[in-house]
């Protein structure tokens, strides 16, 4: 099994460009989660999906979309990028109520 | 909404010793306590989690204990290795089916050879 999977693992982009992240699981795993991570701050959820059909905002949802595309996929999209929006990404997933496993992470820089 | 508050940033420590790494949490109804490390350039896995309805919790040579009246836990890292070294991070949570994990922010813990 791959887990969660993240693409891409790089992304630059300039200032008012869009771009969407993708992530996916393997594990049959309902909710899945898009973090971001800045230096000293810790994790902090972006938006979050209980299950297929269902999303709903966390603690920074602003400048953000996403969509559960199927039970394996779900997308972050940056309609238009922000310097603030520079960040590392990642994608969770988990069975109701237990461990959330991380992807790799995309490291995205807008300029 | 929730507020995690994590200290300390920094950590030295001897190889062999212990290391004890805090957090305090604000809304009484989080009921999930997990820790997760990250290595540098890696993702977040985690290590240990503890639930409200236990004070302590074990695995080797970590352990997490939780006061839910201060409404404080901490982890507990005893013989301490090199491949200890990394940040870690605690978090809290109120039960959902979807746990909106809030989490402090990190704590580098080196271990000095």
């Amino acid at each position: 099994n791959a887990g969660v999977t993240q693409t891409p693992k790089f992304q630059v982009l300039k200032t008012g460009q869009s771009m969407t992240l993708q992530c996916a699981q393997d594990m049959n795993h309902n909710s899945m989660y898009w973090y971001r991570q800045d230096p000293g701050m810790g994790l902090r959820l972006i938006y979050y999906s209980a299950s297929e059909g269902t999303t709903d905002k966390g603690e920074v949802p602003n400048g953000y979309n996403v969509s559960r595309l199927n039970k394996r996929e779900f997308s972050l999209r940056l309609e238009s990028a922000a310097p603030s929006q520079t960040s590392v990404y990642f994608c969770a997933s988990s069975l109701a109520g237990q461990e959330q496993f991380f992807g790799p992470g995309t490291r995205l820089t807008v300029l | 909404g929730e507020n995690v508050e994590q200290h300390p940033s920094t950590l030295s420590v001897q190889e062999g010793d212990s290391a004890v790494i805090k957090c305090t949490y604000s809304d009484s109804a989080s009921n999930y306590f997990p820790w997760y490390k990250q290595e540098l350039g890696k993702r977040p896995q985690l290590i240990i989690d503890i639930r409200s309805n236990v004070g302590e919790k074990k695995d080797q040579r970590i352990a997490v204990t939780l006061n839910k009246t201060a409404k404080h836990f901490s982890l507990h890292i005893t013989e301490t290795q090199p491949e200890d070294s990394a940040v870690y991070f605690c978090a809290a949570s109120i039960a959902g089916s979807a746990r909106q994990l809030t989490f402090g922010s990190g704590t580098q813990l080196t271990v000095l050879p």
